[in-house]
């Protein structure tokens, strides 16, 4: 079956180190997406791919970084520079239409200690 | 630069009673138009989506959307609402005249149908 697979689905963090939460979709997707949810606030975009080996910066991307090797693959690192890093988090990916739906993964819900 | 506004929080229903849930947008171009269902600790799942055309839409688990472009709202409706409905739903807008895909998101409106 087709779609996007998040893991790990519950990921607890000492601060002070990264961790990376990974997104792998079979959906054969040009545009790929991380957003951060909090209670209250919606979904905020961290990191959009609209290609491969290309990505940009969304509304909340300092103390992220992503890569972009693969068509399939967009791994989120949450560094130690991230001040508040306690969040669900959740990947995306649409066809990179305008007129595109984006479909979700499970989320990672990361805790730091 | 778009954006996405849902004005309630929370609606209550009771079950077998119509809903709405809320959506107004703002855009520098034409709106494309989606409504996303969340249940707790799952990702998003696509209800429905308005791009072009006949300004009533219709998705999945019967709900629908209607567009309305003087009033710049996109509201989600069910005619008889379930206990099952209960979840989180957003709105999200793609404005056509941005340079992007990007998607902006609401914050949410939590849904409880009550038996």
């Amino acid at each position: 079956d087709g779609g996007i697979t998040q893991s790990p689905k519950y990921l607890f963090r000492k601060e002070g180190q990264n961790v990376t939460l990974s997104c792998e979709q079979n959906l054969n997707h040009d545009a790929m997406y991380w957003y951060r949810q909090d209670p209250g606030q919606g979904l905020r975009l961290i990191y959009y791919s609209q290609i491969v080996n290309d990505f940009q910066k969304g509304d909340i991307a300092e103390g992220y970084s992503v890569s972009r090797e693969k068509k399939e693959s967009f791994p989120l690192t949450v560094t130690s520079a991230q001040k508040n890093p306690t969040a669900f988090y959740l990947c995306a990916s649409s066809s990179g239409t305008h007129t595109g739906e984006l479909f979700f993964g499970e989320g990672s819900r990361l805790t730091v200690l | 630069a778009q954006s996405v506004a849902q004005p309630e929080d929370q609606v209550n229903v009771a079950e077998g009673n119509p809903l709405t849930v809320k959506c107004t947008y703002s855009v520098s171009g034409n709106p494309y138009l989606f409504w996303y269902v969340q249940y707790p600790n799952r990702g998003l799942q696509f209800l429905l989506k308005y791009i072009t055309g006949d300004n009533l839409v219709k998705g999945s688990y019967g709900f629908e959307a209607e567009f309305n472009k003087s009033q710049t709202s996109f509201h989600l409706k069910k005619p008889s609402a379930l206990v099952s409905d209960s979840a989180l739903y957003f709105c999200a807008v793609r404005d056509t005249g941005a340079g992007s895909y990007q998607l902006t998101f609401g914050k949410g409106t939590k849904l409880s149908v009550i038996p």
